[in-house]
């Protein structure tokens, strides 16, 4: 059964912290994405990233950064952890352009964060 | 940026009703999916759509790509418990990035 895993599924962290979330893919897909979610808002896209060691800022990028060194893995990284950042982090990965069609986003479980 | 405006926000039912929801854009869309998230966990896809005027079904929910390629339903019939969650529409544009444009989503809420 193909997966994204997000490493944990629930942190609580203090503010001004460095933190890390990460997400690993078995699925060989070229394509990674960070979204997160808030009631009322929706999934908003903070970076994604198409080949290792490439990134892109989404809507929201601000006070996040990523890294992929390897294909399966994309990590989400909260440079100084702020109370705003509190929120539930979904990963997802798909296929090359033009292969998304065959099933869209496949979406780790998240990982809720609360930065107190 | 691109925009999917969905409706309604949250629905109140009853099992065994009938459930309709849908998402509006100003854009094309080439692509449109339905994705369901349960409570806790990630969203999952329900049922896509390739083109224009397409009518897709998978068990009780049927979706429908709009001719204008502007818009997109979802019905699900005879609701039951286990529907309950959050839904939400996708549309993915012509020629280039691969990034999906979500709708806010629609809460349902199920009541036995």
């Amino acid at each position: 059964d193909v997966k994204v895993t997000q490493s944990s599924r629930y942190l609580v962290k203090r503010t001004g912290e460095k933190v890390f979330l990460e997400c690993v893919q078995d699925m060989d897909h070229e394509n990674m994405f960070w979204y997160r979610q808030d009631p009322g808002l929706g999934l908003r896209l903070i970076y994604f990233s198409y080949d290792v060691k490439m990134k892109e800022k989404g809507d929201i990028p601000e006070g996040y950064s990523v890294s992929r060194e390897k294909k399966e893995r994309f990590s989400l990284i909260l440079e100084s952890a702020s109370t705003n950042q509190t929120s539930m982090y979904l990963c997802a990965s798909s296929k090359t352009p033009g292969r998304v069609r065959l099933g869209g986003y496949t979406f780790g479980s998240g990982t809720r964060l609360t930065v107190v | 940026g691109q925009q999917l405006n969905q409706s309604p926000q949250s629905m109140f039912i009853q099992e065994g009703e009938d459930v309709s929801m849908n998402c509006t854009s100003s854009s094309i869309f080439n692509t449109w999916l339905w994705y369901k998230q349960d409570p806790g966990e990630g969203p999952v896809l329900l049922i896509a759509l390739y083109k224009a005027g397409e009518l897709t079904s998978n068990g009780r929910l049927t979706a429908q790509f709009g001719i204008t390629r502007k818009d997109s339903f979802l019905n699900i019939s005879a609701s039951i418990p286990s529907d309950v969650g959050i839904y939400f529409c996708a549309g993915l544009t012509q020629g280039g990035s691969e990034k999906l444009v979500f709708g806010k989503g629609t809460k349902l809420t199920v009541n036995p």
